[in-house]
This record gives structure tokens, C-alpha cells and sequence, in this order.
């Protein structure tokens, strides 16, 4: 069965520090997509940054960046200069096209980040 | 301009009543869903529809309906109300139909059942 794991229920951060926040993903298939969504203590789902199986490059968003290594199954989230406003829970999410597509979700990890 | 809306943000009502949840996007999107967050913070995927058309249809109660009237709205009526329904449910909308598309979401709508 297709799978997402998040590693990190919870995390503190001092604010201007980088953070990682793991996932790792379980699939057979050659061709999928990753994606991760921030949802803060408001609770609506903001998406953060995509990273396609087959994309060469790690994807780019401003701070966000996602470390894509293929070969061991993770799709980590890096989180540059953290600011206090990243305080959240953190999605990530594996889209296959055997699945119509549909968004498996990973439990997310709370990030909180201290002054 | 609100890209996805629901409707009630908060809806609190007695176990047994039929209630319904409306959401719309106003992005041209030919793809929507239906989540329900439970109080663990897991999201579950109940429905998809392209185009109308249901494509996703995990194991929900038969008490969960969607409707999509056209291809900009998706509403879910729930009905005889159970205490295990309380959740916080999400309409989603994806673009260019099937495909690895982000997800756009509404501001959720918070179920509680009493």
C-alpha cells in the first residue's frame, strides 16, 4: 500500500534557523508527485511547493525547498530562515496516477518556532 | 476574490438532523474534492468529481452524499448526523483536470455534533 510517513510529530525552531521537516514515501511506481501544504492554527490548507518524480532538479519556492532523494524515498522540506509565522502544521502528500491522482497524506508534523 | 469558498465556516447541530455544506471555486478548475480532517489532524480523502463526474469515491457512509450541480460547485449533505461525523471538512479544487495538481483549498468548515 501506497504510503507517507512523517517522522516528526512536533518541533521546536529558534527563529532565523533553517529547519528540515522529514518525509519519506513508500511507492512502486516510476511516475508521481510530492507536494507540501502548511496549515496554520487558523486551519485552512496553504500549498507550499510540488517536486514531480521524474523533475532532475529540487523544487524552489522562496525559503521552501524540497530535498528530493529519489533512491532512499524522501521528499524532506527545508524551511530557510524560519520565521515565526511558520508556525504550523506541516503536510506532506504523494499524488499517483494509478489513484486518479488523489493526495495520500502523511499525520504532519507541528512546527513551532520560538523567538 | 475568494478563490474556494464553503459554507458554514462552523456548523453545530444535534445527532439525527440532515445538514449540507456548500463550496464553490471561482478559478475554472474541472477538478474538486471533499476531505474531512479529523481531531488528530489526518486528512482523508472522501470524493473527487471531474467535470462533474464522480471519480473518487472512498469508503464513506452512504449518509455522505456530494452533489455537484456544475463544474464550480460541490456541495456534501450529510445526513442522519452521528457523533463521529464532528470534523473540520475541506472542499478542494485542482486544475487542467486529472493530473499531479496542487490542491487549492477552502477555509474548512468545523462539524460538531451534539
Amino acid at each position: 500500500a501506497q504510503k507517507i510517513t512523517q517522522t516528526q510529530p512536533g518541533m521546536f525552531v529558534q527563529e532565523k534557523e533553517a529547519v528540515t521537516l522529514d518525509c519519506t514515501y513508500d511507492t512502486s511506481d516510476q511516475s508521481y508527485g510530492l507536494f507540501w501544504y502548511k496549515q496554520p492554527s487558523s486551519g485552512e490548507m496553504i500549498f507550499l511547493i510540488y517536486q514531480g518524480s521524474y523533475d532532475e532538479q529540487n523544487a524552489t519556492e522562496g525559503r521552501y525547498s524540497l530535498n528530493f532523494q529519489k533512491a532512499r524515498k524522501s521528499a524532506n522540506l527545508v524551511i530557510s530562515a524560519s520565521q515565526l509565522g511558520d508556525s504550523a502544521m506541516y503536510f506532506c502528500a504523494m499524488s499517483r496516477e494509478d489513484s486518479n491522482y488523489q493526495l495520500i497524506w502523511g499525520a504532519g508534523t507541528k512546527l513551532i518556532i520560538k523567538p | 476574490d475568494t478563490a474556494v469558498s464553503q459554507t458554514p465556516k462552523y456548523l453545530v447541530t444535534q445527532m439525527g438532523n440532515d445538514k449540507s455544506i456548500k463550496c464553490e471555486q471561482n478559478l475554472g478548475h474541472d477538478t474538486m474534492y471533499w476531505y474531512k480532517q479529523d481531531s488528530k489532524k489526518f486528512l482523508k480523502i472522501m470524493f473527487s468529481y471531474n467535470n462533474k463526474e464522480l471519480i473518487i469515491n472512498e469508503t464513506v457512509p452512504n449518509r455522505f452524499s456530494p452533489k455537484s450541480p456544475d463544474k464550480a460547485h460541490l456541495n456534501l449533505h450529510i445526513n442522519s448526523l452521528e457523533l463521529g461525523d464532528s470534523a473540520v471538512y475541506f472542499c478542494a479544487s485542482s486544475p487542467r483536470g486529472l493530473g499531479y495538481n496542487e490542491q487549492f483549498f477552502g477555509p474548512g468548515t468545523r462539524l460538531t455534533v451534539l
